[in-house]
């Protein structure tokens, strides 16, 4: 069984264009994040959600727009694609939110490529 | 702005040995630490987690903290080809927010 899972796997695009990622948990658990792994493999928090709700935004542009329809989903837009943002996405998700067992669990990951 | 330092390696160990990996973190107030192990291509894996000073241990595995020196290390027993990985530290910032502070990583190749 699955417990994070993304689509698409692969995303190859033309800049300007916008785009999105979904993602999906089934652990039950109640707060979802976007991580960005960058070319020299750094990872990065983006978006952190509670219970649907923005908790954190780590000075991303607000061309990424993070949207959660509910609890077991978390989607990324991202409006006019830059060079840039060419990087793996990740979606992650913990069952606390700001207790000290914050084991979080990832997804596959996206692989963005901007041309 | 809350840091955590790894070297990055790559940390060649021969197949059998003990490998060591280490951490440090700037934020005096995180209370939880975290082994990732990331294979290329592949997405981060949680590995082990320690909030204790002292020693964790969990099969080959052993994660040791040291809040007074701000250091975490894990270390590897009986090192396996398939150990050689990335291995990534992770740190929630201190205060209850939320998100991992990572690490660069470590590269760490077992020579058989």
């Amino acid at each position: 069984d699955t417990a994070v899972s993304q689509t698409p796997k692969y995303l190859v695009t033309q800049m300007g264009n916008d785009k999105s990622i979904k993602c999906e948990q089934n652990l039950g658990h109640d707060t979802m994040y976007w991580y960005k792994q960058d070319s020299k493999k750094f990872l990065k928090i983006m978006f952190s959600y509670n219970n649907k709700e923005l908790i954190i935004n780590e000075t991303v542009p607000n061309r990424f727009s993070p949207k959660s329809p509910d609890k077991a989903h978390l989607n990324l837009h991202i409006n006019s694609l830059e060079l840039g943002d060419s990087a793996v996405y990740f979606c992650a998700s913990s069952l606390y939110r700001g207790l000290q067992n914050n084991e979080q669990f990832f997804g596959p990951g996206t692989r963005l490529t901007v041309l | 702005q809350k840091e955590v330092e790894q070297n990055s390696g790559p940390l060649s160990v021969p197949e059998g040995a003990i490998a060591s990996l280490n951490c440090t973190y700037s934020d005096r107030g995180s209370q939880s630490f975290f082994w990732y192990r990331q294979y290329s291509g592949k997405s981060p894996e949680l590995i082990m987690s320690i909030y204790s000073n002292g020693d964790k241990e969990d099969g080959r595995f052993t994660a040791q903290l040291n809040k007074a020196s701000q250091y975490v290390s894990l270390l590897i027993r009986d090192s396996q080809p398939s150990d050689s990985a990335t291995y990534l530290c992770a740190v929630p910032p201190g205060g209850g927010a939320d998100g991992l502070t990572f690490g660069k990583g470590t590269h760490l190749i077992i020579q058989p």
